[in-house]
């Protein structure tokens, strides 16, 4: 079984600043994915970053990176220079690379960016 | 390239009723998955399908849930009879191959069941 855990509920950030957003997980499964997903009120899921589990740097997308830090079990999403628009629900999310295994999702972190 | 389509966006139902909804996935996504998304939480998946096969079923609630897939393309999901309980975002996803590719949601329809 898979399992993902977000604690913050809710982060602040200002604009142009940076912002980290937790995400530890524990998996039995020798190769995974982690993904993350921004949702804004409007209610889509937009796919932001992903990282393999055998993956030997950590990943970036733009203003995206992951901070993977595979003793630890942890997959911090990192947010440069924050923009109004980036204020959403983010959600952190796992699959195993096997079978037809599917995407285990995180509670979420609510991200609001101030003027 | 169109996106996952799904409809109707919202619905307002009253307990006991039946509703409906519909995915229309990108063209040869041979993966679809429903989730059901409580207010204030992560989708939680409901049922996946591999072309017209149910691969995972099991946190689907068969007593009021169904789905299905005909022709391997688009997809229903039906409540019937529904509780207040089911209010929530129904998202419909798809897959495009391999497990390392990300899911390409729709947008959602918001179930209201008063």
């Amino acid at each position: 079984a898979q399992k993902i855990t977000q604690t913050q509920p809710g982060m602040f950030v200002q604009e142009k600043e940076a912002v980290t957003l937790d995400c530890t997980y524990d998996t039995s499964d020798p190769s995974y994915g982690l993904f993350w997903y921004k949702q804004p009120s409007s209610g889509e899921m937009i796919f932001l970053i992903y990282q393999g589990s055998y993956d030997q740097q950590n990943a970036t997308e733009g203003r995206y990176s992951l901070n993977f830090q595979k003793a630890r079990k942890s997959a911090n999403l990192v947010i440069s220079a924050s923009q109004l628009g980036d204020s959403a629900m983010y959600f952190c999310a796992m699959r195993a690379v096997s079978g037809y295994s599917t995407l285990t999702f995180g509670k979420g972190t609510m991200l609001l960016v101030s003027p | 390239e169109a996106g996952v389509a799904q409809s109707p966006r919202y619905k307002i139902i009253e307990k006991r009723q039946s509703v409906a909804f519909w995915c229309n996935p990108i063209s040869g996504h041979a993966t679809l998955y429903w989730y059901q998304q409580i207010l204030g939480q992560g989708p939680k998946l409901l049922i996946q399908f591999q072309n017209n096969g149910v691969v995972d079923d099991s946190q689907l609630p068969k007593d009021r849930f169904s789905a299905e897939r005909l022709k391997g393309v688009d997809s229903t999901l039906k409540i019937q009879p529904a509780k207040l309980e089911d209010s929530a975002v129904y998202l419909c996803a798809t897959l495009p191959g391999h497990l390392t590719d990300t899911q390409y949601f729709g947008p959602g329809t918001r179930l209201t069941v008063l």
